[in-house]
């Protein structure tokens, strides 16, 4: 069975980097995406990127000046960074995984980090 | 860029009711990418449908997916207590706002 689990700081300061990780087992890397979604508190999910295990990636428009995902094959992981946060970027985020061969969908998540932006 | 409605925003229901939740997107939807999630707080989104009619991995027949073109229905044919929570619908990297489904 696969398993995403992921960590990182849940608390910075407007302008500092959020930083995630996302350890994937009891799977391949191969022949998937990599995705990271969040969820601001009282709102729905917002997808923020991808990336395969390839290296390639696509991120939302909305926040692609600020974000770069990353991927480590040797250790099974893939990393969220975002620049400059603000109160803004508050969320539940989530790594989860992609599932493009035939369908579109995101069949395993990780358990969600709560990142909070405050001075 | 596509964008999804759900309707209605919030579904008041009792135990053994039907559920009908709708998707209805800005333009043509592929089915092949439509896929419905459920959202419990505190825990991870659950993949429910994909396809906009396949059942995911161990998810109970209750629950059923359909529609093509702009408009698509997840049905919950007799809802039970663990049922109540938020629904959504994705396309691509697009979430639909969700309906929640709350206890009567």
């Amino acid at each position: 069975q696969v398993q995403l689990q992921q960590w990182g700081a849940g608390l910075l300061k407007p302008s500092e980097t959020l930083s995630l990780t996302c350890a994937v087992s009891g799977g391949s890397l191969s022949d998937y995406y990599w995705n990271w979604i969040r969820q601001p508190p009282g709102k729905g999910l917002e997808w923020i990127g991808e990336i395969h295990h390839s290296g390639s990636t696509t991120y939302n428009p909305s926040l692609k000046s600020r974000v770069s995902i990353s991927i480590d094959t040797s250790k099974k992981q893939f990393s969220l960074r975002l620049n400059s946060v603000t109160a803004a970027d508050t969320a539940l985020y989530y790594c989860a995984r992609g599932d493009y061969s035939s369908y579109y969908y995101f069949d395993f998540w990780g358990q969600g980090t709560l990142v909070t932006v405050s001075s | 860029e596509i964008v999804l409605t759900q309707s209605p925003g919030t579904l008041s229901l009792s135990p053994g009711e039907r559920a009908s939740l709708s998707c209805r997107g800005s333009e043509s939807l592929t089915s092949n990418y439509l896929a419905w999630y459920q959202h419990k707080p505190g825990q991870a989104p659950r993949l429910l449908i994909f396809g906009a009619s396949h059942r995911a991995t161990g998810i109970p027949d209750r629950f059923s997916g359909s529609g093509s073109g702009t408009d698509f229905t997840l049905t919950i044919s007799r809802l039970e207590p663990e049922d109540f929570a938020v629904y959504y619908c994705q396309l691509l990297d697009t979430f639909g706002p969700g309906t929640k489904v709350h206890i009567k």
